[in-house]
């Protein structure tokens, strides 16, 4: 698996949008960007996902740069429920069975202030 | 659909009792996974199957750990006998396709 990189903590104003960026400079051509968040003592949510197109949903914006070596998570209008961690991960999704797993490295701890 | 469903969701065992952790994943998912996630370690990646064949085990602690996956409906993650090293909180997720949805996860203590 591709490893990648995140801040280990963030703090943003509510309101205001969250940028949480990600290296993953050693990913390779069919892993996907994945972004996951846990909000304290719940299971892992997943946000979105993304292979070289920006992607947005009701949820998030990812942004992956031109040669996907990194990528944004990009929480619009950050409310306090957005207080998590965020876990950055990549994956190759339709690939063989091995490539399917999802390996959560430490994450960025996000905090939301009023 | 109702999730990840994780059963008990809290378990206070003694050292030495053998301990079941149970999961039924998301109907139409074909993988399952089993995490541990601990204050020091973090998320770990335990064991997963493929249509309830075990793919890759080689998270697994140790010998007092197994899991099965008898049916597509149906996992249990077991621990005999356990430790208090062992205390943890277990999820278990399911995937199709691309996304992984997790259950709510079973707090574990061993006293």
């Amino acid at each position: 698996d591709a490893k990648t990189t995140q801040p280990t903590s963030m703090d943003c104003a509510e309101g205001r949008a969250a940028n949480l960026p990600c290296n993953h400079s050693t990913i390779s051509g069919n892993e996907y960007v994945y972004w996951y968040r846990q909000i304290h003592s719940q299971g892992p949510q997943y946000i979105i996902h993304g292979l070289k197109n920006n992607e947005t949903n009701e949820m998030a914006s990812l942004i992956i740069t031109e040669d996907r070596k990194s990528s944004t998570l990009i929480l619009p209008h950050a409310t306090l429920r957005d207080t998590a961690v965020y876990y950055c991960i990549v994956r190759d999704p339709l690939g063989i069975q091995g490539a399917q797993k999802l390996v959560f490295g430490q994450g960025t701890r996000l905090t939301i202030n009023p | 659909d109702a999730g990840v469903i994780q059963s008990p969701r809290h378990e206070v065992t003694e050292m030495g009792q053998e301990v079941t952790l149970r999961c039924k994943p998301i109907s139409g998912h074909d993988y399952l996974f089993w995490y541990r996630q601990t204050m020091m370690r973090g998320l770990e990646l335990l064991i997963y199957f493929n249509n309830n064949v075990p793919i890759d085990d080689s998270g697994m602690p140790e010998d007092r750990f197994s899991a099965k996956m008898p049916n597509a409906s149906f996992s249990t993650l077991k621990i005999q006998p356990s430790e208090p090293r062992d205390s943890a909180v277990y999820f278990c997720a399911s995937s199709r396709d691309r996304k992984a949805f997790f259950g709510q996860g079973t707090r574990l203590t061993v006293v």
